[in-house]
């Protein structure tokens, strides 16, 4: 596709059970990341992945949160036993090959993200 | 104390009118990133700038690295610019993640 896309765009579920929410990159973007954006705290990174593996894990908030990356392509970020905390957008966003487009720092694409929301 | 924090966090403005928003960070970055979210709508990158100044249309970024300050510029505001502008940081390392700023809400009145 053109753009990073995301499913579902909505997602309602009650307190305690496991969601998984999909993140489709940009074709060719090798580095994936998820960041989440609860209402009055902004924006804030979870995880990041360079292929299909994922060195830095330090924003995942609990061990409820994981997420995985299978052929360099779509990810999966799942939480278990959910709570009303966890209700915010969960964002994707995927960038070209380190130094691909001459900087050391490439643009980052994002995907519409995913409302969850926890009763 | 946020690494990165922006000023002001609501502004409003008369169609026409020139923007000036701020974003100060306390960590040394390799790129300073502005993105746009509009109310109920997805993050677009307006700018990726490692130093000096970027244009696109009525859009300006500026960077003082030594300051450690950015500033976004609208000229001739419109009410379609009327949108969350959201300051973020490349802090540099092995990989990308950029940590944010909380935003500044424009509202641009006709």
């Amino acid at each position: 596709g053109a753009g990073v896309s995301q499913s579902p765009s909505n997602k309602v579920t009650e307190k305690g059970k496991d969601v998984e929410l999909r993140c489709d990159p940009i074709s060719g973007h090798t580095a994936l990341y998820w960041y989440r954006q609860s209402l009055g705290q902004g924006l804030e990174f979870l995880i990041y992945f360079q292929g299909n593996s994922a060195p830095d894990k330090s924003g995942l908030p609990s061990d409820r949160f994981s997420a995985e990356r299978t052929g360099g392509s779509v990810s999966t970020l799942t939480i278990q036993r959910t709570q009303q905390e966890d209700s915010a957008v969960y964002l994707c966003a995927s960038t070209l090959p380190r130094g691909a487009s001459g900087s050391s720092y490439n643009e980052q694409f994002f995907g519409p993200g995913t409302r969850l929301t926890v009763l | 104390k946020n690494e990165v924090e922006q000023s002001p966090q609501n502004l409003t403005a008369q169609e026409g009118e020139f923007i000036t928003i701020n974003c100060s960070y306390s960590v040394g970055i390799s790129a300073l990133h502005w993105l746009q979210q509009h109310p109920g709508g997805g993050i677009v990158s307006l700018f990726m700038l490692s130093s000096g100044k970027k244009k696109h249309g009525r859009l300006i970024a500026t960077i003082n690295i030594q300051e450690k300050h950015s500033s976004l510029h609208i000229t001739a505001s419109h009410p379609r610019d009327s949108a969350v502008y959201i300051c973020a940081a490349n802090s540099g390392g092995s990989n990308y993640k950029l940590t944010f700023g909380k935003g500044t809400l424009l509202t641009v009145n006709p």
